[in-house]
């Protein structure tokens, strides 16, 4: 079964401090990549995707990710994090152009002034 | 000029109870879907609509029933309550069913609480 992985649980950094989160996918076909976010409070919302193209995307509020096939992985980069970057962060796939989005488990950031 | 609203936000109830949840897109999409969040945060899928019609009824239990009265609205009808429904509820919506590329936008979410 597809499945999505994000290793770190729970990340705790102080402002300016550069971020990376993993995600790794299971599944051997086609697929189209997404990061989503949801501040405290507030509803998810897309925060970058990949589906075809250059592998390096590029996201609103200074994020980026990177799609290497050869490792099933899609990071969410940022060089420096904010107080106000403090969110749950969630990496999806949709597998096999179907349009079903399968969650990892989540990301709680927490960024200290 | 919300672009997906769900309501009500809150909802505690009794085991045994009948509820719904209702759902509404004002972005003119076709596709609309149900996922549940549990006390843990993961997130998974459980039914979406196209064009008012199921075309993803995951591994649900049949209490739980999905209603497109029109491509705009998506409700969900969860009959005899349980207290392992307890979640919160996201409704959202894509512009087509499409190749698995499109951006779903969520709505705020349903918290409901069984007791």
């Amino acid at each position: 079964a597809q499945s999505v992985s994000q290793h770190n649980h729970h990340v705790i950094l102080s402002e300016a401090a550069s971020l990376e989160l993993g995600c790794n996918y299971s599944y051997g076909g086609t697929v189209n990549l997404f990061w989503y976010v949801q501040y405290p409070g507030q509803h998810l919302q897309l925060l970058l995707k990949y589906f075809s193209g250059d592998p390096l995307v590029k996201g609103i509020k200074g994020f980026e990710a990177e799609f290497i096939k050869s490792k099933f992985s899609f990071n969410l980069r940022k060089p420096s994090v904010q107080w106000s970057d403090t969110a749950e962060y969630f990496c999806a796939v949709t597998p096999g152009g179907y349009n079903k989005l399968i969650f990892g488990a989540g990301t709680r950031l927490a960024v200290h002034p | 000029d919300t672009a997906v609203s769900q309501t009500p936000k809150y909802l505690v109830t009794q085991m045994g109870n009948d509820k719904s949840i209702k759902c509404e897109q004002n972005l003119g999409h076709d596709t609309m879907y149900w996922y549940k969040q549990d006390s843990k945060k993961f997130l998974k899928i459980m039914f979406s609509y196209n064009n008012k019609e199921l075309i993803i009824n995951e591994t649900v239990p049949n209490r739980f029933s999905p209603k497109s009265p029109d491509k705009a609205h998506l409700n969900l009808h969860i009959n005899s309550l349980e207290l392992g429904d307890s979640a919160v509820y996201f409704c959202a919506s894509s512009q087509e069913w499409g190749r698995g590329e499109e951006t779903q936008y969520f709505g705020p979410g349903t918290r409901l609480l069984v007791l």
